[in-house]
């Protein structure tokens, strides 16, 4: 019940193609979704976050869709450039504790 | 402003021996998390302070790891009679408070490695 489930593990994509990542989780506990994206050496930095109570939250090129019903929520990457290749963890945040999924390497080719 | 920071970048000790990873939060920042990211895979939650407290330390895996956070800045992660299984990078996170969209700020890490 605490896992998140994230897929697909790695993805490849041209430059100005929009890669999507998605995540399902089984806790309706959880209050808070963020996206974190990693370079190698580095730890996460927070990309966008969702509250469950809304549907759609775009910042600049990166929108994540949320389906509470479903207990689905995805990253989509509008117009994916070189420098966007990194791992991307979505998560839920249970208490104050953040629950990872398992990370999406994207490599973006010019 | 700096970030979060984390002492030593690197640590490599032998299997049984003691080992402290440090972390200092941003300046201000009452929580601090510890988690902990095996090769390939997300960060994992070990342990939160509120303040000098912890006010959640479910994930830590066994009593062979303790964290401190005397004065509620600076935090030490301890781990007694190391494995080779707690070769991991340990991640330090700190927040402003608690509530909804209190975004966690990541340090770079601890890569710590037991031979």
């Amino acid at each position: 019940q605490q896992q998140v489930k994230q897929s697909p593990q790695s993805l490849i994509v041209q430059k100005g193609g929009i890669p999507i990542i998605n995540c399902a989780y089984e806790n309706t506990a959880f209050d808070y979704f963020p996206w974190y994206q990693q370079f190698p050496g580095k730890g996460p930095a927070l990309l966008i976050a969702i509250r469950p109570d809304v549907s759609e939250k775009k910042e600049g090129r990166f929108t994540i869709s949320f389906n509470k019903s479903a207990k689905q929520f995805s990253l989509h990457i509008m117009d994916s450039q070189p420098g966007d290749s990194a791992t991307y963890f979505c998560a839920a945040r249970d208490t104050d504790k953040l629950i990872f999924g398992t990370g999406t390497r994207l490599q973006v080719f010019p | 402003g700096a970030g979060v920071s984390q002492t030593p970048s690197n640590k490599v000790t032998e299997k049984g021996k003691y080992v402290e990873l440090r972390c200092d939060p941003i300046s201000g920042h009452t929580a601090l998390y510890w988690y902990r990211q095996s090769l390939g895979q997300g960060p994992e939650f070990l342990i939160y302070f509120q303040g000098t407290g912890a006010a959640d330390d479910s994930g830590l895996p066994n009593d062979r790891f303790f964290a401190v956070r005397p004065e509620g800045s600076v935090s030490t992660l301890k781990i007694q009679r190391t494995e080779r299984g707690d070769s991991a990078v340990y991640l330090c996170a700190s927040s402003l408070r608690q509530g909804l969209s209190n975004e966690q700020f990541f340090g770079p890490g601890t890569r710590l490695t037991v031979l």
